[in-house]
């Protein structure tokens, strides 16, 4: 069956560095992947969704790419700011093609 | 941007009784719903799939007959926790999509149920 994974559960840095985040998936080749952000008790908010035939997609400080042959999606926030600090979630649609599946999350922390 | 709200946000209640969590979507037309649970530092889980104005499709192991879920127009979905039990306290988010070929799907701020 199709899997997702994010494989750091955490991820602690300093304000004004660039975070990055890895979502890597199996048994699957998705038209498309997005990303989204969630805040504690707070459903989550939608961010970037990159095409199969787009290696690259930006918006203001977030920057994903998402590698095919690698299956892999990396997450770029650059010039992090503590208002950065939240859960980032990526997810993919599943097999039937209904409805988005999502890997279980990495935590971001900038601190100041 | 296309709103989705859930009510209410917040419900405690006691084991055995039943809860009602309703899914609107504000200002578009949903063909589409979709209900979520996620327990504390799990992800999101997808529960059901529904389409207004037929009968939802169920994820393996998610028991039809406990989590009613009904889509009777267009902009409302409901989720019903029948008999509810304290491993059913969880966060239940729901997400809307506009029409069958839309790729976005919008979240609502999720539900918090504790069973005692």
């Amino acid at each position: 069956s199709q899997k997702i994974e994010q494989n750091s559960e955490a991820l602690n840095i300093q304000e004004g560095k660039t975070a990055t985040l890895t979502c890597n998936y199996t048994n699957y080749s998705p038209a498309y992947l997005q990303w989204y952000r969630q805040d504690p008790g707070r459903g989550p908010v939608f961010l970037l969704l990159i095409r199969e035939n787009e290696k690259e997609k930006r918006k203001e400080r977030l920057k994903v790419t998402f590698d095919t042959t690698l299956k892999q999606s990396l997450f770029h926030i650059t010039a992090s700011q503590p208002a950065d600090s939240a859960t980032y979630l990526c997810a993919l649609l599943n097999q039937a093609g209904t409805a988005l599946i999502f890997g279980k999350g990495t935590t971001l922390s900038v601190s100041s | 941007g296309a709103v989705v709200s859930q009510h209410p946000s917040r419900v405690i209640c006691k084991s055995g009784t039943s809860v009602k969590i309703e899914c609107r979507s504000l200002d578009f037309q949903a063909t589409t719903m979709f209900w979520y649970r996620q327990f504390p530092k799990q992800s999101l889980m997808l529960m059901a799939t529904s389409n207004e104005g037929s009968k939802a499709t169920y994820e393996q192991g998610v028991e039809k007959d406990k989590f009613l879920i009904n889509h009777a127009s267009l902009t409302l979905s409901t989720l019903t926790v029948t008999s509810a039990h304290p491993e059913d306290s969880s966060f239940y988010i729901c997400s809307a999509r506009e029409g069958s070929g839309a790729i976005e799907q919008f979240f609502g701020p999720g539900t918090r149920l504790t069973v005692l």
